[in-house]
């Protein structure tokens, strides 16, 4: 199976900052790799599909890329509503099969 | 307006087996490219996927948890229904169901969750 790591685990940042998210695949995984932020006692919510496709109705301060084993995601500029939890998650396709990450709690400094 | 609530049990007791249902409306998992999946979280863990079903009833599972779970539909109730075997506490977790609606190509990505309900395993 493959094994999805995050880091950093947890970060503070302040209002305005640039946040980065890494996310390393144990294998080659293409851009089979989607993004999502989960608020305490909420349900997930997808921001990212595909490494770098923003959903629909996601601000554009969120964005994602990489491809192989190696992804980041960002937050160009942080914002009071960005405190969550953010996954990293790769899928297969034949057949379907998903793994998520650790999670990276983000904080506001 | 795409909608999924999950139901069942809060509490259940160990070596007891776990059903529970997902509810849906605003579409059809009869339709090309519908799937459903349900995918849980321990308190203050991660998540963790289980099982999926698609429009075809094809039925895919977690490695590890494979031999427990099974997965159905009922098309007409717009349900599907997970059942996992031999409960254990480590199996805490608030459990969610999820869509999977492929486009043309084979993207898969959750893209509406319901709100989760959470299950403790206990004596």
């Amino acid at each position: 199976d493959i094994q999805m790591t995050q880091s950093p685990s947890s970060l503070s940042a302040s209002v305005g900052d640039r946040v980065t998210i890494t996310c390393q695949a144990s294998q080659d995984i293409s851009n089979y790799l989607n993004w999502y932020q989960q608020k305490p006692g909420k349900a997930p919510k997808l921001l990212i599909y595909d490494a770098s496709n923003l959903e629909t109705g996601v601000p554009s301060r969120f964005s994602g890329s990489g491809s192989g084993t190696d992804f980041t995601f960002t937050i160009s500029s942080l914002q009071p509503e960005d405190i969550a939890t953010y996954y990293c998650q790769q899928y297969d396709n034949l057949p379907p099969g998903f793994t998520f990450g650790p999670g990276t709690k983000v904080d506001i400094k | 307006q795409v909608t999924l609530r999950e139901s069942g049990p809060a509490l259940v007791k160990p070596t007891q087996t776990l059903t529970l249902t997902c509810t849906f409306s605003g579409f059809s998992l009869s339709t090309s490219g519908m799937c459903v999946s349900w995918i849980r979280q321990p308190p203050g863990k991660a998540l963790e996927w289980l099982a999926l079903i698609d429009w075809d009833d094809d039925k895919y599972y977690s490695t590890s948890l494979k031999t427990r779970l099974t997965i159905s539909k009922d098309t007409s109730k717009n349900q599907v229904v997970l059942t996992m075997t031999n409960m254990d506490p480590v199996d805490t977790a608030t459990y969610y169901c999820a869509r999977i609606h492929l486009s043309g190509l084979a993207t898969y990505y959750f893209d509406y969750w319901g709100q989760g309900t959470l299950v403790t395993v206990s004596s």
